[in-house]
């Protein structure tokens, strides 16, 4: 068990809607990454969140958004799902030690999310 | 920019041999380089990094991988394979001085065969 946990394990929605996944990271970790694992694009990097500010941002669409909240916990918002928006969406947390020293990161179990 | 590139697919190896999964890595300084495992329905799970110092990394598992800075490789290596060695691997990198987020490559499937 890394101690991150990702709720819901899995959703099932339809094109159009809007879907919130949710992440705790690990106690003390500050960073809060988000990933897409889907089988065609292998594991991309949406968007980092350190200690409740954005820090990076990868492949995200404009569609997608996400916030980290002051008890550190991260959200990812997906709206106006579409049928290739079907994947595995992870949360990964880290320490930073603000020195630029790059941690190994902490995964979660994943979401994964069908759009019917 | 950076980059990683994981040259096979899949790599099928008998219980007891050793088995290698390659990496090689583009950055335009010195790299961050970690080796991740994933079983199937989890997430993945943090096996060795590199950062500096001696160039072969032990880590998790039995589990080793050599840095090699005039090959820009780091290959992941085990002495004798476990069946439950079996599942996806991922090699990543960052530049060292960057402030860019890690960059993983597109997996590699180990299958070990009893």
């Amino acid at each position: 068990d890394s101690g991150v946990t990702q709720t819901p394990k899995h959703l099932i929605t339809a094109t159009g809607q809007r879907v919130t996944l949710r992440c705790s990271p690990r106690s003390g970790d500050l960073s809060v990454y988000w990933y897409q694992q889907s089988l065609d694009q292998g594991l991309q990097f949406l968007i980092q969140y350190y200690n409740g500010e954005e820090r990076a941002k990868g492949n995200i669409l404009e569609r997608f958004s996400a916030q980290q909240f002051p008890d550190l916990h991260s959200e990812l918002n997906l709206s106006s799902l579409e049928l290739g928006d079907s994947a595995l969406y992870f949360c990964a947390s880290s320490v930073e030690s603000g020195l630029g020293i790059l941690n190994e990161q902490f995964f979660g179990p994943g979401t994964r999310l069908t759009v019917l | 920019a950076q980059s990683v590139a994981q040259p096979e697919d899949q790599v099928n190896v008998a219980e007891g041999n050793p088995l290698t999964v390659k990496c090689t890595y583009s950055v335009s300084g010195n790299p961050y380089l970690f080796w991740y495992v994933q079983y199937p329905n989890r997430g993945l799970q943090f096996l060795l990094k590199y950062i500096t110092g001696d160039n072969l990394v032990k880590g998790s598992y039995g589990f080793e991988a050599e840095f090699n800075k005039s090959q820009t490789s780091f290959h992941l290596k085990k002495p004798s394979a476990l069946v439950s060695d079996s599942a996806l691997y991922f090699c990543a990198v960052r530049d060292i001085w960057g402030n860019t987020p890690l960059v993983f490559g597109k997996g590699t499937r180990l299958s070990v065969i009893a």
